[in-house]
């Protein structure tokens, strides 16, 4: 596509809940990055996929996220057990992977746990 | 790991008046410097960026400047529109690793 895509742009889910994100990166994108935005705040880096490299996963921030990347491609931020913290915008980028290659950003998902 | 510290955190200018956002970095190995606008509902945008192999880069209305030695750069915006009212977001990323450290953001309100 002509940019990165992120689904669903909205989501309120209950406290508890698990819910999946989605991401399409730019195509011929290797890298693909998540990040989450709270409300005033910067940007956290979350996640890192480059290729068929094992995933940077140093940002999560508890063992109830998680992501996949299937086939290079689209990617999926998992989040178990829903918090009231974990609301917050969820960013994606992707880049063609190379050092400081630019990061296009999409819309995000803008999360709400009640 | 690398820190990246911004301010100011808000900043309202008058149309036409200048506006400069500065960031500050710890670690000496970092060699990429984005800044990125994100407006209201959106994702950010890449806006300018510098590498450290130059003190300076322009491209129309904006610019930024970079200073290895203390480690800080800045974004400066002349002339500026309405339009410009943005949360704007500086990065840094070391050499040869590609994870991003950003700033907290600036939001800038600029008045007509």
């Amino acid at each position: 596509g002509a940019g990165v895509s992120q689904s669903p742009s909205n989501k309120v889910t209950e406290k508890g809940k698990d819910v999946e994100l989605r991401c399409d990166p730019i195509s011929g994108h290797t890298a693909l990055y998540w990040y989450r935005q709270s409300l005033g705040q910067g940007l956290e880096f979350l996640i890192y996929f480059q290729g068929n490299s094992a995933p940077d996963k140093s940002g999560l921030p508890s063992d109830r996220f998680s992501a996949e990347r299937t086939g290079g491609s689209v990617s999926t931020l998992t989040i178990q057990r829903t918090q009231q913290e974990d609301s917050a915008v969820y960013l994606c980028a992707s880049s063609f992977g190379g050092v400081g290659d630019i990061q296009y950003f999409g819309a995000g998902t803008r999360l709400s746990v009640l | 790991g690398e820190n990246v510290e911004q301010h100011p955190s808000t900043l309202s200018v008058q149309e036409g008046d200048s506006a400069v956002i500065k960031c500050t970095y710890s670690d000496s190995a970092s060699n990429y410097f984005p800044w990125y606008k994100q407006e209201l509902g959106k994702g950010p945008q890449l806006i300018i960026d510098i590498r450290s192999n130059v003190g300076e880069k322009k491209d129309q209305r904006i610019a930024v400047t970079l200073n290895k030695t203390a480690k800080h750069f800045s974004l400066h915006i002349t002339e500026t529109q309405p339009e410009d009212s943005a949360v704007y977001f500086c990065a840094a990323t070391p050499y040869n690793f590609n994870k991003f450290y950003f700033g907290s953001g600036t939001k800038l309100n600029v008045k007509p």
